[in-house]
């Protein structure tokens, strides 16, 4: 069965900073994985997604993700936040071979200070 | 618009009350999932439609709950004597899945808040 694993529930960081959101998932197919945004009193949307080809996948707001299938990890990072980056960030993962199914984690909470 | 749209937004009910939420899929989207987002959880995968076709419905939670989409758009999530667990925010997303599922980004809709008393 996949399980998806956000290791950080609360990051309280300063503008301008780097961050790094991690995430690891275990399964035993092959994978697309997927990380979704929820900002304040909105619903999910797509900020980027891993289906194939090159590890690195780049969102349009600067944040990029690398898929290590070694380490099972598909972590997010931007290399400068803004306050306007505060929201909840999930993880996702959906099966490569045909299932239905997309197992989120329990969502992180990027909290970014002036 | 031309986003997910669910109603009611909130809705509270009292233990043993059914309820029934609404989801309004965006025009021309084949797949369309329910979700149960518990409070400082993730979306739970309930329910998945292809159209008018329930094509997994392996994590409805009990024999309770209910989901259909008869004219393969709008879709109704029934919820019969509600227990206070059933507490939570049901997500509905849309995807524009012609095919495989799994890899197409799915749109979501704002939630509708359930409260059972």
């Amino acid at each position: 069965a996949q399980s998806v694993t956000q290791l950080d529930s609360q990051v309280p960081v300063f503008e301008e900073a780097p961050v790094e959101l991690r995430c690891n998932y275990s399964s035993s197919v092959s994978v697309y994985l997927f990380w979704y945004v929820q900002y304040p009193n909105q619903g999910l949307q797509l900020l980027l997604k891993y289906l194939s080809g090159s590890t690195l996948v780049e969102s349009i707001n600067g944040f990029e993700a690398e898929f290590n299938k070694s380490q099972t990890s598909f972590h997010l990072r931007k290399p400068s936040v803004h306050i306007s980056d505060t929201a909840e960030y999930f993880c996702a993962v959906s099966e490569g071979t045909g299932g239905f199914k997309t197992i989120f984690g329990a969502g992180t909470r990027l909290f970014v200070k002036a | 618009g031309a986003g997910v749209s669910q109603s009611p937004r909130y809705k509270v009910a009292k233990r043993g009350q059914d309820v029934a939420l609404r989801c309004d899929p965006i025009s021309g989207h084949v797949s369309l999932f329910w979700y149960q987002q518990a409070l400082g959880q993730g979306p739970e995968f309930l329910t998945y439609f292809q159209n008018e076709a329930q094509l997994d419905k392996s994590g409805l939670p009990s024999d309770r709950f209910f989901a259909e989409r008869p004219e393969g758009s709008v879709s109704t999530l029934k919820i019969q004597r509600t227990q206070q667990e059933d507490s939570a925010v049901y997500l509905c997303a849309s995807s524009l899945a012609e095919g495989l599922a799994s890899y197409n980004e799915q749109f979501f809709g704002p939630g509708t808040r359930l409260t059972v008393l």
